[in-house]
């Protein structure tokens, strides 16, 4: 099983509309990380999260600590939302900096 | 700009070939990695260092070197390229220690798609 689990793997939305993705981890983590790849290719940081809840814009994300689970919400969605969007977790075990990453939630926002 | 500079973005090798994928940072982060992109899987670890001098495996660390020379640097080698090395390699770099915002998120490189045949 993977330390990390997103869903959905794909999502598609019609502009405008509310998105969620989930992600679930199993290991103790020192904090969340969301990520977004472009179809380019190219990986920026979201967010990063140890408790509660962060906004940036149209992003909201979420994380429950004692149910090791976290949320990215967006609000009304754009086609320019499209892309891949990563969680990935700093666990609390093992070396400094290295993250666990889910396989990602590809999202396509159609006009 | 300040980030992370990573260089070649494509490369065809044949198989057996080595050659060394360069990454560079210039905000002074203890921290370095490389890690590589397969469809259907999340990235994965290959190697990390967290300061010169100071490299260890991760979780995929066969058939690659690595070493930290500089704070700045920190190249991958592949060692005989296989085809099994087909992938996007991305180089990320942080801070060690978390640390307030606004200075707490890795940073990625571009990203190098290597293809062996």
């Amino acid at each position: 099983k993977n330390e990390v689990e997103q869903s959905p793997q794909n999502l598609t939305a019609q502009e405008g509309e509310f998105i969620t993705i989930n992600c679930s981890y199993s290991v103790g983590i020192s904090a969340l990380h969301w990520l977004q790849q472009h179809p380019g290719g190219g990986i920026v940081s979201l967010f990063m999260l140890s408790s509660g809840k962060k906004k940036h814009g149209r992003l909201i994300a979420t994380i429950n600590i004692q149910e090791k689970h976290s949320s990215l919400h967006i609000t009304a969605s754009h086609p320019r939302d499209s892309a891949v969007y990563i969680c990935a977790v700093r666990s609390r075990r093992g070396s400094q900096g290295n993250l666990i990453f889910g396989k990602g939630t590809k999202l396509s926002v159609k006009p | 700009n300040a980030g992370v500079t990573q260089t070649p973005k494509f490369q065809v090798l044949k198989t057996g070939q080595s050659m060394t994928l360069q990454c560079a940072q210039d905000m002074n982060h203890e921290y370095m990695s490389w890690y590589r992109q397969d469809p259907g899987m999340g990235l994965r670890l290959i190697h990390y260092s967290v300061g010169a001098g100071i490299t260890d495996q991760g979780e995929v660390p066969n058939g690659y070197n690595v070493s930290r020379s500089t704070t700045e640097d920190f190249p991958l080698r592949l060692l005989s390229a296989a085809p099994s090395q087909t992938s996007v390699y991305f180089c990320a770099s942080s801070y060690s220690k978390l640390r307030p915002l606004p200075r707490w998120g890795y940073t990625f490189g571009s990203g190098t798609r290597l293809t062996v045949v």
